[in-house]
């Protein structure tokens, strides 16, 4: 399979400590997307990457929230000093840069904070 | 700033032809509208997409009102697989960011 994959797929964490979720996108797409979803919502856009480079961030992405895409490949979303309300679904996408920007997404990483 | 608008949830019998409605009155002129799809503890799955024309194809349907406030994904002949929160997404325009709202949660009886 080809696809989107994440991981890890569940992270249990406590209050305080720092995770990192990563995702390796389709390997000849070049957009990548992070998402977080809660209960009944829909999903909420976090931040873009073109390759390498974050083109854009929400405002929900705050201070303790940081996400890198080294070599244009896989990436990575790190919350630091979790809290509870950080717990959710965190979706990862990707999509090619070129026509119609269908997004293809990964199974999604959930995290509790406890 | 981009939004969309739907119905929390509809029923549907199974075989029948599913309408979903979505309201994005807020649409830029050059955005275009996606459908996606979430079966429970899945990702997203993209459906369809349009800018003005209905579309088709072997999914869906999209049939997208003149003014372009507002458009409908039809689902010919529903099954229980097509169970799912169906979300129409708009893109903020001059951004990459994307505005899902909340879906619709389609349930398909037999």
């Amino acid at each position: 399979d080809t696809g989107v994959s994440q991981d890890p797929r569940h992270k249990i964490t406590k209050r305080g400590q720092n995770v990192t979720f990563r995702c390796d996108p389709i390997s000849e797409h070049n957009r990548l997307y992070w998402y977080r979803q809660t209960l009944g919502q829909g999903p909420e856009f976090l931040t873009y990457f073109q390759n390498e480079a974050q083109l854009e961030k929400s405002r929900l992405l705050s201070d303790r929230f940081s996400a890198e895409r080294p070599k244009g490949s896989f990436s990575t979303l790190e919350i630091q000093r979790t809290e509870q309300g950080d717990s959710a679904m965190y979706l990862c996408a990707s999509s090619l840069a070129t026509g119609v920007y269908e997004q293809y997404f990964g199974p999604g990483t959930r995290l509790t904070v406890t | 700033d981009a939004k969309t608008t739907q119905p929390p949830s509809m029923d549907c019998a199974e075989g029948r032809a599913a309408n979903l409605p979505c309201n994005h009155s807020t649409i830029s002129g050059n955005e275009y509208v996606y459908w996606y799809r979430q079966i429970h503890s899945q990702g997203p799955q993209y459906i369809i997409h349009g800018l003005k024309n209905n579309e088709t194809n072997e999914m869906a349907s999209l049939i997208i009102t003149e003014d372009r406030k507002s458009s409908t994904l039809i689902l010919p002949h529903a099954t229980l697989r097509d169970t799912a929160v169906y979300y129409c997404i708009v893109r903020v325009s001059g951004t990459y960011k994307y505005i899902f709202g909340t879906g619709t949660r389609l349930k398909v009886l037999a």
